[in-house]
């Protein structure tokens, strides 16, 4: 069975600080994975996804993520944050069989300080 | 277009009401999908429909009651609801591949009074 964990449940920083939210999973075959970005009384929108290849994933709005095999993670980065940037995201994956279920973590949300 | 569209926005209604969640994309997606998000927790899969037939039932109760009328069209049935059903219903829809990632609509925000 496959699963994600997303360790912190709040991320304060300040307004062009760098930002980091962690993202681990766990599954017993290969996976994709993706990273979704819920702005308040909104649906979803992909910020970017892993599917093979490259490890360093570059996504919309100046987001990143490294895929890493070794340690089951997949962290999300920015190198400066704004204030708009203060959102709830979900990382997800998706196993390489015929299931179309995303999993979820639980959400991290990053307030974004002036 | 990459847009999923949900109707109603807001719906309120009583335990004994009746009414229809409505979710359109035309984007040629072949996979259509029900999610429940409460408050502060990640969204959780209801249905998945796959070339309009129910592939995936997530244990939901029977109050809920899906429906994909053709490949662009995805309705979801409410009837006898009950208030811990308060919550936001999202949409999505992807491509019938695993590495093809899901768009979702906004959502119609649920409240059962």
């Amino acid at each position: 069975a496959q699963s994600v964990t997303q360790l912190d449940s709040q991320v304060p920083v300040f307004e062009e600080a760098p930002v980091e939210l962690r993202c681990n999973y766990s599954s017993s075959v290969s996976v994709y994975l993706f990273w979704y970005v819920q702005y308040p009384n909104q649906g979803l929108q992909l910020l970017l996804k892993y599917l093979s290849g490259s490890t360093l994933v570059k996504g919309i709005n100046g987001f990143e993520a490294e895929f890493n095999k070794s340690q089951t993670s997949f962290h999300l980065r920015k190198p400066s944050v704004h204030i708009s940037d203060t959102a709830e995201y979900f990382c997800a994956v998706n196993q390489m069989d015929s299931s179309y279920k995303l999993i979820f973590g639980s959400g991290t949300r990053l307030l974004v300080r002036p | 277009d990459t847009e999923v569209t949900q109707t109603p926005k807001h719906l309120v209604m009583g335990m004994t009401n009746k009414k229809s969640l409505k979710c359109e994309q035309h984007m040629g997606h072949r996979a259509m999908y029900w999610y429940k998000q409460k408050a502060k927790k990640p969204p959780e899969l209801m249905f998945v429909y796959s070339y309009e037939k129910l592939s995936i039932n997530e244990s939901v109760p029977s109050r809920f009651s899906p429906e994909c009328p053709n490949s662009s069209l995805l309705n979801l049935h409410l009837h006898a609801l009950q208030p811990e059903d308060s919550a936001l219903y999202l949409c999505a829809s992807s491509q019938l591949t695993v590495n093809s990632e899901a768009f979702f609509g906004q959502g119609t925000r649920l409240t059962v009074v």
